[in-house]
């Protein structure tokens, strides 16, 4: 079993729709959990990090961590051509060592 | 945010050949930086991390011998694929941790920030 799961998509939506990318992760240990957009042939960036359980906000973009169910969400809300992209999930383990999901690729038409 | 960057971007060369890959943090010391390589339409794949002053460590798997890595300054590490061969060709992506970045994280925790990547293709 991968340590992190990601469904690759892909997935296209239209211009304002609502966007839910997911991830599962198989060790409870985990505490910091990432979103990292990935234009192509570009490197990562990060989008958002998470601490534990609970949600956080960011203009359009919402990240969710519940970890009784080891399940981490990214919400795009008003999705936008430049939205377009592939979002990797990622978790930290205790060394600090970043563990990716295979990432998914969004395409959001106009 | 910091600022990673990566030198070549791209580079084309022959089989047998050996290929540094330049990895550099702009405004910030990085005392660790790693570096990955990410498949078409696959995750990164962390090959092996490069603290300054002292041997890189290496995932499982990955040839210390093949993939020499040295990290002589704090904003400066680079990996050199010796020998390579077509199944070499792949996307090298560094990143840099900044251990006082101002994320609210600190330590092993400290946020990484990634340079734009160098695709090696290997004939």
């Amino acid at each position: 079993q991968k340590e992190v799961e990601q469904d690759p998509g892909p997935l296209s939506v239209p211009e304002g729709a609502i966007v839910s990318l997911n991830c599962t992760y198989s060790n409870s240990a985990f505490q910091y959990f990432m979103w990292y957009r990935q234009y192509s042939r570009k490197g990562p960036e990060l989008l958002m990090y998470t601490y534990s359980s609970g949600n956080k906000e960011d203009g359009r973009f919402t990240a969710q961590v519940d970890k009784s169910s080891k399940y981490i969400s990214l919400f795009i809300r008003d999705s936008q051509p430049s939205d377009s992209a592939t979002y990797l999930c990622a978790t930290s383990s205790n060394t600090g060592k970043l563990i990716f999901g295979q990432g998914t690729t969004l395409q959001v038409k106009p | 945010g910091a600022v990673v960057s990566q030198h070549p971007s791209r580079v084309i060369c022959k089989s047998g050949t050996s290929v540094k890959i330049e990895c550099r943090s702009l405004d910030f010391q990085a005392t660790t930086m790693f570096w990955y390589r990410q498949f078409p339409k696959k995750s990164l794949m962390l090959m092996a991390t490069s603290n300054e002053g002292s041997k890189a460590t290496y995932e499982q798997g990955v040839e210390k011998d093949k993939f020499l890595i040295n990290h002589a300054s704090l904003t400066l590490s680079t990996l050199t694929v010796t020998s390579a061969h077509p199944e070499d060709s792949s996307f090298y992506i560094c990143s840099a941790r900044d251990p006082w970045g101002t994320s609210g994280r600190g330590g092993v925790f400290a946020e990484q920030f990634f340079g734009p990547g160098t695709r090696l293709t290997v004939l």
